[in-house]
């Protein structure tokens, strides 16, 4: 089943601009992270940022903020003030960690993002 | 510079021809993993190591072998590839099961198999 859906498979963006990426999940752990990574057209991974189940304030990372709403299972990136470097694939991603899960990470479909002048 | 260090970067082959993609990690981290990434399907994990010897099955393991007999390396074995494991692959590290504990990522192989 899948764990980690992400709904919009591309979204244009004005340059200075702010976007929201969409990120759910399933789960019944208690305890999981939560990360958004950024992969640009040379195909690198990069992480974003990192928020904990038990945080109970969002994270935020320069202009990248997560809008995590714990109760409905989303974990929307936030992405204040695009720049055109910011065009991109974007990865939602989860850890669970109860003891089936140790070592498994699992990613969303992705969300691609094309930065306008 | 603690990084993942994948290679090839890219690799065209033909079908049957067995092929090892290698993988080293320089930060002493206990979990390794491979992944493929193929458009619209995001990316799925292959195999995962937990520490030396101990390896375990992700949601994609057909087709595909790995070993870790040393901490550092985890390589990626196709022992007999097929066109549809043309993909882009990913290694990567982590250096616990918590979890805040992410994924360090190498720079890809990207695999085609004709």
């Amino acid at each position: 089943a899948q764990k980690i859906t992400q709904t919009q498979p591309g979204m244009f963006v004005q340059e200075k601009e702010a976007v929201t990426l969409d990120c759910t999940y399933d789960t019944s752990d208690q305890s999981y992270g939560l990360f958004w990574y950024k992969q640009p057209s040379s195909g690198e991974m990069i992480f974003l940022i990192y928020q904990g189940s038990y945080d109970e304030q969002n994270a935020t990372e320069g202009r990248y903020s997560l809008n995590f709403q714990k109760a409905r299972k989303s974990a929307n990136l936030v992405i204040s003030a695009s720049q055109l470097g910011d065009s991109a694939m974007y990865f939602c991603a989860m850890r669970e960690t109860r003891t089936d899960s140790w070592g498994k990470f699992q990613f969303g479909a992705g969300t691609q993002v094309v930065v306008t002048p | 510079e603690a990084q993942v260090t994948q290679n090839p970067r890219y690799l065209i082959t033909v079908t049957g021809k067995k092929l090892t993609v290698t993988c080293s990690q320089n930060m002493n981290h206990e979990y390794m993993s491979w992944y493929r990434q193929d458009p619209g399907l995001g990316l799925r994990q292959i195999y995962y190591s937990m520490n030396v010897e101990v390896t375990d099955k992700g949601d994609v393991p057909e087709g595909y072998k790995v070993s870790r007999k040393e901490k550092r390396n985890f390589p990626l074995i196709l022992e007999s590839p097929s066109p549809n494991q043309t993909s882009l692959y990913f290694c990567a590290s982590s250096g616990g099961q918590g979890a805040n504990y992410g994924y360090t990522f190498g720079s890809g192989t990207r695999l085609t198999v004709v």
